[in-house]
C-alpha cells in the first residue's frame, strides 16, 4: 500500500502568517488522485483540496494545493483564527486508500 | 441539503459485532459511493473501505477483510458497516461520507467503545 507520510507533526504559526505543509507518497500517485482535509476536535473531516489542486466547493482561495508524483503541497497563504487544525491528505488512486498521519496547525 | 445521519454510540465486548447505520438524504443515494473512516482515540484517520451503491460492489481494507461487512439498502438509502470479532483497538469513532474515492460529505460519526 502507499505510505503518505506528512510534514511537519506540527506547526506552530501566528495568524496572518504562511503555513506549507508536506505530503509525501512512498510511490507515485496516480493521476495526483490526492485529497487534502481539515479536521477540529470533536469535527468530522472537512474536504479542502481534491484532485491535488481542485478546491472544493465553498474553501477560501487561501487554501491551495499543488504538487504530483510523490511529493504535494497544501499552502495556506494567509492564517485565519478558525484555520488551525489538523490537516490529513489521503491518496485514492491506487487501492488501497491511504491517509498520512496528519499535521496539526497551531497557534504561537 | 445533502446530510448523512449515523447511528447512536454502541458499547461492545470483545468478540461482539457492531453495525453501524448512515442514513442519507437531499441527493440521490445510488449516484455516488459511501466511504468508511474511522479514528481511535486521539489518533489520526483511517480508511476501512467503500461500497459502490448502484451495485453493491465492496472494496475493503486489507487489515479488516474476513472482519468487516458494507451493505446498502437503497429502499432507504441507508449504508451499513458491520463490524465483527471486536477488539479493544476497534474503538474509534466511526464515519460515512459520500464519495468512494474523496469524500465531500461526511456523517457525525460514531463512538464504537469495545470493552470487557
Amino acid at each position: 500500500e502507499i505510505v503518505l507520510t506528512q510534514s511537519p507533526g506540527t506547526l506552530s504559526l501566528s495568524p496572518g502568517e504562511r503555513a506549507t505543509l508536506s505530503c509525501r507518497a512512498s510511490q507515485s500517485v496516480s493521476s495526483s488522485y490526492l485529497a487534502w482535509y481539515q479536521q477540529k476536535p470533536g469535527q468530522a473531516p472537512r474536504l479542502l483540496i481534491y484532485g491535488a489542486s481542485n478546491r472544493a466547493t465553498g474553501i477560501p482561495d487561501r487554501f491551495s494545493g499543488s504538487g504530483s508524483g510523490t511529493d504535494f503541497t497544501l499552502t495556506i497563504s494567509r492564517l485565519e483564527p478558525e484555520d488551525f487544525a489538523v490537516y490529513y491528505c489521503q491518496q485514492y488512486g491506487t487501492s488501497p486508500w491511504t491517509f498520512g498521519q496528519g499535521t496539526k496547525v497551531e497557534i504561537k | 441539503q445533502v446530510q448523512l445521519v449515523q447511528s447512536g454510540a454502541e458499547v461492545k465486548k470483545p468478540g461482539a459485532s457492531v453495525k453501524v447505520s448512515c442514513k442519507a438524504s437531499g441527493y440521490t443515494f445510488t449516484s455516488y459511493g459511501i466511504s468508511w473512516v474511522r479514528q481511535a482515540p486521539g489518533q489520526g484517520l483511517e480508511w476501512m473501505g467503500w461500497i459502490t451503491t448502484y451495485n453493491g460492489n465492496t472494496n475493503y481494507a486489507q487489515n479488516l477483510q474476513g472482519r468487516v461487512t458494507m451493505t446498502t439498502d437503497t429502499s432507504t438509502s441507508t449504508a451499513y458497516m458491520e463490524l465483527r470479532s471486536l477488539r479493544s483497538d476497534d474503538t474509534a469513532v466511526y464515519y460515512c461520507a459520500r464519495g468512494g474515492e474523496y469524500s465531500t460529505f461526511w456523517g457525525q460519526g460514531t463512538l464504537v467503545t469495545v470493552s470487557s
